[in-house]
C-alpha cells in the first residue's frame, strides 16, 4: 500500500524558513518523480515543485522560484522541501504527491502558516 | 504557463442528475489531462487520467472526454457522496497547472 506522510509544518514569521519532509512507503521510491502541491485556506490547488526519481532534475512554480528548493534521499525514501524567505501568501496545506504525469497518490498534508 | 479554465465554478444538482463540468486549456495539451475530486476537509483523489481513463476503484458513473484544448468530466447519475470540488490538471508540460475548481452541491 502506497503511503505518503508529510511533516514539518507549523507557524513561521515572514522572512523565516521551514523544511518539510515526506516519508514514502509501499513502492520503489527512486522509480518515481515526486511533487509538492499546496492549497491555501479555502482556495484551489497550486503545484509547487517536482523532483525526478534520481533527484537530478527539478522544476518550480514561478511563485516560489529562488526561495524554495526540493531534494530527496532515496536511501531513506524521503522527500524534502526547503522553504526560505517565506511570505504570507505561502500559507497553505502542503501535500507531497507521487507524480506519473498525473498525481496518483497524495499525502495527508502539513499546514504551513506564515504570520507575525 | 498553460492556463486551465473550468466552468461552472459551482453548480447545484439533485441525486440522479447528469452533471457535466468543462475544462479548457489555453493551448493544445493533447490528452495530458487529469481530473481530481476533493471532498470537504479531505485530500484530493485522482479520478481520471489521460483525459478518459478511469483510475482504479473509481465508480463507473464518472467519465471523461476530450482532447486538445476542450475536456469534460461527466457524472452520469449524481450521488450524495459526490458532494465535492472537482479540479482538472494538465501535465503536458511544466509548470503543472490546475483549473480553479468546480464545487458540486447536492
Amino acid at each position: 500500500e502506497v503511503q505518503l506522510l508529510e511533516s514539518g509544518g507549523g507557524l513561521v514569521q515572514p522572512g523565516g524558513s521551514l523544511r518539510l519532509s515526506c516519508a514514502a512507503s509501499g513502492f520503489t521510491f527512486s522509480d518515481y518523480a515526486m511533487s509538492w502541491v499546496r492549497q491555501a485556506p479555502g482556495k484551489g490547488l497550486e503545484w509547487v515543485s517536482v523532483i525526478s526519481g534520481s533527484g537530478g532534475n527539478t522544476y518550480f512554480a514561478e511563485s516560489v522560484k529562488g526561495r524554495f528548493t526540493v531534494s530527496r534521499d532515496n536511501s531513506r525514501n524521503a522527500l524534502y522541501l526547503q522553504m526560505n524567505s517565506l511570505r504570507g501568501e505561502d500559507t497553505a496545506v502542503y501535500y507531497c504527491a507521487r507524480e506519473v504525469g498525473e498525481f496518483d497518490f497524495w499525502g495527508q498534508g502539513t499546514l504551513v502558516t506564515v504570520s507575525s | 504557463a498553460i492556463r486551465m479554465t473550468q466552468s461552472p465554478s459551482s453548480l447545484s444538482a439533485s441525486t440522479g442528475d447528469r452533471v457535466t463540468i468543462t475544462c479548457r486549456a489555453s493551448q493544445d495539451i493533447s490528452r495530458y489531462l487529469a481530473w481530481y475530486q476533493q471532498k470537504p476537509g479531505k485530500v484530493p483523489n485522482l479520478l481520471i487520467f489521460s483525459a478518459s481513463t478511469l483510475q482504479s476503484g473509481v465508480p463507473s458513473r464518472f467519465s471523461g472526454s476530450g482532447s486538445g484544448t476542450d475536456f469534460t468530466l461527466t457524472i452520469s447519475r449524481l450521488q450524495s457522496e459526490d458532494l465535492a470540488t472537482y479540479y482538472c490538471q494538465q501535465y503536458s508540460n511544466y509548470p503543472r497547472t490546475f483549473g480553479q475548481g468546480t464545487k458540486v452541491e447536492i
